[in-house]
């Protein structure tokens, strides 16, 4: 079992670029989670998928970010353009359709806008 | 609204001084209450799912306890690896997640 396969690590960029995070959820996996963490606020939800439809996007902040889920092995959240605000790190997380399964998540992407 | 709230923020402990991480949440028709794990640098690590109030689970030095309020995570006996932080979730009807900020514990050797 490969995990949640996040990428990249780690991504800085300059205020105003586009940045895109991908994941790879567990093979079999229904839910895809998007949440981001910060020392502040948390862990944030921000979007959550079933079976590749969108289901609940109301923790995204703007329209500035975007998510899409094109097949069941993968996931994109997109941020155009970028905020200085933005930097936290973003994790991914999938769970089964199994009534109260666990998440499992990847180990984050690390973003840095300057 | 859903709302998990964690307390305390941090905690330190002494190698072997037992203590109890608080969880309390207010959320619409629970459907599972989640303790999880995370190291500095880490995705968070799944540890226990508690459904119903009365409920126990336990893990080696950890026991997780559930009442309609809240939830307690016991550490007995702590070691210096046990030091992470601690994170509570929630699940409501509608398949959300909402998580606490966490309790980082450090135990010192």
């Amino acid at each position: 079992d490969a995990g949640v396969i996040q990428s990249p690590r780690h991504e800085v960029t300059e205020m105003g670029q586009e940045v895109t995070l991908r994941c790879k959820p567990i093979s079999g996996h229904d839910y895809l989670f998007w949440y981001r963490q910060t020392m502040m606020r948390g862990l944030e939800l921000l979007i959550y998928f079933n079976n590749n439809v969108p289901i609940d996007d109301s923790g995204m902040p703007e329209d500035r970010f975007s998510a899409k889920m094109p097949n069941a092995s993968f996931s994109t959240l997109k941020i155009q353009p970028s905020e200085p605000r933005d930097s936290a790190v973003y994790f991914c997380a999938s769970r089964t359709g199994d009534y109260n399964s666990p998440l499992h998540f990847g180990n984050g992407t690390r973003l840095t806008v300057t | 609204e859903d709302q998990v709230t964690q307390s305390p923020e941090a905690l330190r402990l002494q190698e072997g001084e037992s203590s109890s991480l608080n969880c309390s949440y207010t959320v619409s028709g629970l459907r599972g209450l989640f303790w999880y794990r995370q190291d500095p640098g880490k995705g968070p690590e799944f540890l226990f799912t508690l459904y119903s109030a009365g409920e126990e689970k336990e893990k080696e030095r950890l026991k997780a306890t559930l009442t309609k309020k809240e939830s307690f995570l016991h550490i007995t006996a702590p070691k210096p690896e046990d030091s992470a932080t601690y994170l509570c979730a929630v699940q409501a009807r509608d398949d959300k997640i909402i998580f606490g900020k966490g309790t980082r514990l450090h135990i010192l050797p």
